[in-house]
């Protein structure tokens, strides 16, 4: 079973702070994604990496940034979170060349 | 650019009624068309692919299939635990593993 797990289920923060959002997988995948769900805009990708540092830039990436140190990690990080990053955040994995993309159980986020 | 749009928005079924959701496609070579179903406060699980026209795929109650303009999840008898929001997502030949997704479908199959 592919198992795609994020560091924390909910998350409250306050306007400025730097976020840390960590994903893991177990597959040794080497696509991982960093998607946002908003009400009314569906999932939006924000980076994606094709392989442990390599970024790039999704649909929003701005107030963003990715690391990708080890293959089964990929951070997405908020440099100083604002009340509009308030948001449902997602982990997906997928193989190189391969379609289905396989997700995790999301953080909630909110920026007070 | 590519777009993907699903309807209806939302859907309500008595248990044992069936129906069908809509998940219709404007791209430049599509690759592939996934489902997956996400319950409330959850990540999507994956459902389906399909990659063709006039390609079918079957899950329980859930059939997917696929025409060169839309895809249609139909399905049979649904129970009370179908409810969830089924989302459609495309991938195009020119984005590599980039998925675009549709809003979704909330779906709520009452007892």
């Amino acid at each position: 079973d592919v198992k795609v797990t994020q560091s924390s289920r909910y998350l409250v923060k306050r306007t400025g702070e730097k976020v840390f959002l960590e994903c893991v997988q177990d597959m040794d995948h080497e696509n991982m994604f960093w998607y946002r769900q908003d009400p009314g805009l569906g999932l939006r990708l924000i980076y994606f990496s094709y392989d442990v540092k390599m970024k790039e830039k999704g649909d929003i990436p701005e107030g963003y940034s990715v690391s990708r140190e080890k293959k089964e990690r990929f951070s997405l990080i908020l440099e100083s979170a604002s009340t509009n990053q308030t948001s449902m955040y997602l982990c997906a994995s997928s193989f190189e060349g391969a379609d289905t993309q396989y997700f995790g159980p999301g953080t909630r986020l909110t920026v007070l | 650019e590519d777009q993907v749009t699903q309807s209806p928005e939302a859907l309500r079924l008595q248990e044992g009624e069936s129906s069908s959701l809509n998940c219709s496609y404007t791209v430049s070579g599509l690759r592939g068309l996934f489902w997956y179903r996400q319950d409330p406060g959850k990540g999507p699980e994956f459902l389906f692919t399909l990659y063709s026209a006039g390609e079918e795929k079957e899950k329980e109650r859930l059939k997917a299939t696929l025409t060169k303009k839309e895809s249609f999840l139909h399905i049979t008898a649904p129970k009370p635990e179908d409810s969830a929001t089924y989302l459609c997502a495309v991938q195009v030949q020119t984005s590599g593993s980039r998925l675009t997704f549709g809003e979704g479908t909330q779906l709520t199959v009452n007892p």
